[in-house]
């Protein structure tokens, strides 16, 4: 069974500090993808990354895939209100579009 | 364009009736899926349906769980005989392709089920 540990669950953080999120499998995937989940609604997609070693940069956000495509990183630098949310990690498997999900890591950022 | 809907909104029902969770997908996309949510938590999947190939039906949790997708295009998920542990938001998504996990899946609000 593939499995996606997120780490870590819950970040309380304050307007401007930087933070890195992780999600780790022992399993390797083919793809790993970043959501971001408001209350209310479903998630929305961030970023795709399909290459070992892959590195995605949008606007603060940077998203690493690792080298043998097992974890990946989500780093935001200077952290607004407007970050606030649920970010999931989901690996992508080799059963079609079956996405495994990550259990979420509940984002604050203060004022 | 629209995008994924779902309905109801929520529902509330009793222990042991059956549910019924539609949703509509995004014109086009020939893949569509089914997650579980508890509170705050990530995404438990339930079932995907590609094209006319046989529903990937793997993350049922039990045989009280059930999907169909007619025409390729709206899709039920039905609940029999409901539990208090079937409480959860139910998420559907459609993709433009299912062959791979590297396409986007736009997702519909949910439906919040509570079961009393």
């Amino acid at each position: 069974t593939q499995l996606l540990e997120q780490s870590p669950q819950f970040l309380s953080i304050q307007e401007g500090e930087n933070l890195t999120v992780y999600c780790n499998s022992s399993s390797v995937f083919s793809s790993l993808q970043w959501y971001r989940q408001e209350p209310g609604e479903g998630p929305v997609l961030l970023v795709t990354v399909v290459t070992g070693g892959e590195v995605k940069k949008l606007k603060r956000l940077t998203f690493q895939f690792g080298d043998a495509r097992k974890d990946s990183s989500l780093h935001i630098t200077a952290a607004q209100p407007g970050d606030t949310g649920l970010y999931l990690c989901a690996g992508g498997t080799n059963q079609g579009g079956k996405l495994i999900f990550g259990q979420g890591t509940e984002l604050s950022v203060k004022p | 364009g629209a995008g994924v809907s779902q309905s109801p909104s929520n529902k509330v029902t009793e222990k042991g009736k059956d549910v019924e969770l539609r949703c509509d997908p995004i014109s086009g996309h020939t893949a569509l899926y089914w997650y579980r949510q508890s509170l705050g938590q990530g995404l438990e999947f339930l079932i995907y349906f590609q094209g006319n190939s046989a529903p990937d039906k793997s993350g049922l949790p039990s045989d009280r769980f059930s999907a169909e997708r007619t025409g390729g295009s709206v899709s039920t998920l039905t609940i029999q005989r409901t539990q208090q542990e079937d409480s959860a938001v139910y998420l559907c998504a459609s993709s433009l392709d299912g062959t791979s996990g590297s396409y986007e899946q736009y997702f519909g609000p949910g439906t919040r089920l509570t079961v009393t």
